[in-house]
């Protein structure tokens, strides 16, 4: 079946415009992450999604970031104001109800200019 | 805090070595322990799962292993081929993330 998809695969923005990125989930994964690698380094966890429940926001490094996820399918990451620091590659993953293993998108590689 | 190391972080090997990966944890409370592969420009391509109560977990021409006690996971590749070239990365697992190690860049050359 369909993997993790996201959107677009790149992204190259001017500094101080927002920006979104798209994540759809393995379909009938109920549990669905946010991560951010930056050049050279490993992926650092910004925003969980299970359900209804009340996403983890605790990864989030300021309030220009915010996420969205509509039920159990696509979520969108927005980041207001980009800044340079912010440029890295925006991965996504879910996973299943009950399973342990996360599936993730190709990811996408944002460049703030 | 949890933190994840990964030694070393680069690797140039000969086709046909035996390889250890080494991934230390600070935090013993884990979920499960996750080895990934991720190629340049790619997403993440899981290797293998270690769930908390268990000690290794084989597939193929990879084993990983854990030690919860002392905070220490262990991915061995056998008779590694070129195709092995990645960055491999180790995460540990709490309840509601993956915490990531910077991972072990690898190179094999024939």
């Amino acid at each position: 079946g369909a993997g993790v998809s996201q959107s677009p695969s790149n992204k190259v923005t001017e500094k101080g415009k927002d920006v979104e990125l798209r994540c759809d989930p393995i379909s009938g994964h109920t549990a669905l992450y946010w991560y951010r690698q930056r050049l050279g380094q490993g992926l650092e966890f910004l925003i969980y999604f299970q359900g209804n429940s009340a996403p983890d926001k605790s990864g989030l490094p300021s309030d220009r970031f915010s996420a969205e996820r509509t039920g159990e399918s696509v979520s969108t990451l927005t980041i207001q104001r980009t800044q340079q620091e912010d440029s890295a590659v925006y991965l996504c993953a879910s996973r299943g109800r009950g399973l342990n293993e996360q599936y993730f998108g190709p990811g996408t590689r944002l460049t703030v200019t | 805090k949890q933190e994840v190391t990964q030694i070393p972080a680069a690797l140039s090997v000969p086709e046909g070595e035996n390889l250890v990966l080494n991934c230390s944890f600070t935090d013993s409370a884990i979920y499960n322990l996750q080895w990934f592969r991720q190629d340049p420009g790619k997403g993440l391509t899981s290797l293998l799962l270690i769930q908390s109560s268990q000690r290794e977990q084989t597939s193929g021409r990879l084993n990983a292993s854990l030690d919860k006690s002392s905070g220490r996971s262990t991915l061995y590749i056998a008779a590694s081929q070129p195709g092995d070239s990645a960055t491999y990365l180790c995460a540990v697992g709490g309840y509601n993330k993956l915490i990531f190690g910077a991972g072990t860049r690898l190179a094999v050359h024939p």
